[in-house]
């Protein structure tokens, strides 16, 4: 099976920079994405992270290490509509379907 | 465009009942997923159709659970004799590729189910 580790939740202020880590164990792994889910609503994209490195995008970048089996997400200057739950996710071979971990709920204060 | 619809939003079912969730994907995409994710939980997979065939329902966690998508377009989850463990969001994603795991799924808004 594949197991994904993500810490349950985590408090930050408006206007500072927080960082979200996700590690996983899986066998043939593909690729790392991050979702937002605020309550009651969709899980929505923020990134795919396929190869070592970091990808930036506005507010928010994400950085994988495939060696280590660890990822992060990074949002800078936050806002108050960043509270939410975000989601890592795994992609193996030979599966099409995505692997959550359980999610960390941010809770952005004034 | 429009994006991934599901109904109902909110389905309340007496222990026992049988209940249909309905998906529609976004028009065109191939790959359809059913997730089911539990209060402060993560999605977990369920099932997944490529157009019209069901090539994995590994994720299915009894024969109470069964799903299909007869014209590769709309897909309907139904749970037979509903359980109280049967409780969740059930969240239907879409993609628009063919086996491309490395493509983003598109999620709709989910079904609470609550049994009683």
């Amino acid at each position: 099976g594949q197991n994904i580790d993500q810490p349950t939740e985590m408090t930050a202020t408006e206007g500072a920079i927080v960082q979200i880590n996700c590690t996983y164990q899986t066998s043939g792994f593909n690729g790392l994405f991050w979702y937002q889910q605020h309550a009651g609503e969709a899980p929505t994209f923020l990134s795919y992270n396929v190869l070592d490195g970091l990808e930036e995008k506005g507010r928010f970048s994400s950085f994988l290490s495939r060696s280590k089996g660890y990822s992060y997400l990074l949002l800078k200057e936050l806002q108050m509509k960043d509270s939410a739950s975000y989601l890592c996710a795994v992609t193996v071979r030979r599966a099409n379907n995505l692997f959550f971990g359980t999610g960390t709920r941010l809770t952005v204060i004034p | 465009g429009a994006g991934v619809s599901q109904s109902p939003r909110y389905k309340v079912a007496k222990r026992g009942q049988d209940v249909a969730l309905r998906c529609d994907p976004i028009s065109g995409h191939v790959s359809l997923f059913w997730y089911q994710q539990a209060l402060g939980q993560g999605p977990e997979f369920l099932t997944y159709f490529q157009n019209e065939a069901q090539l994995d329902k590994s994720g299915l966690p009894s024969d109470r659970f069964f799903a299909e998508r007869p014209e590769g377009s709309v897909s309907t989850l139904k749970i037979q004799r509903t359980q109280q463990e049967d409780s969740a969001v059930y969240l239907c994603a879409s993609s628009p590729l063919l086996q491309e795991s490395s493509y983003e799924q598109y999620f709709g808004p989910g079904t609470r189910l609550t049994v009683t």
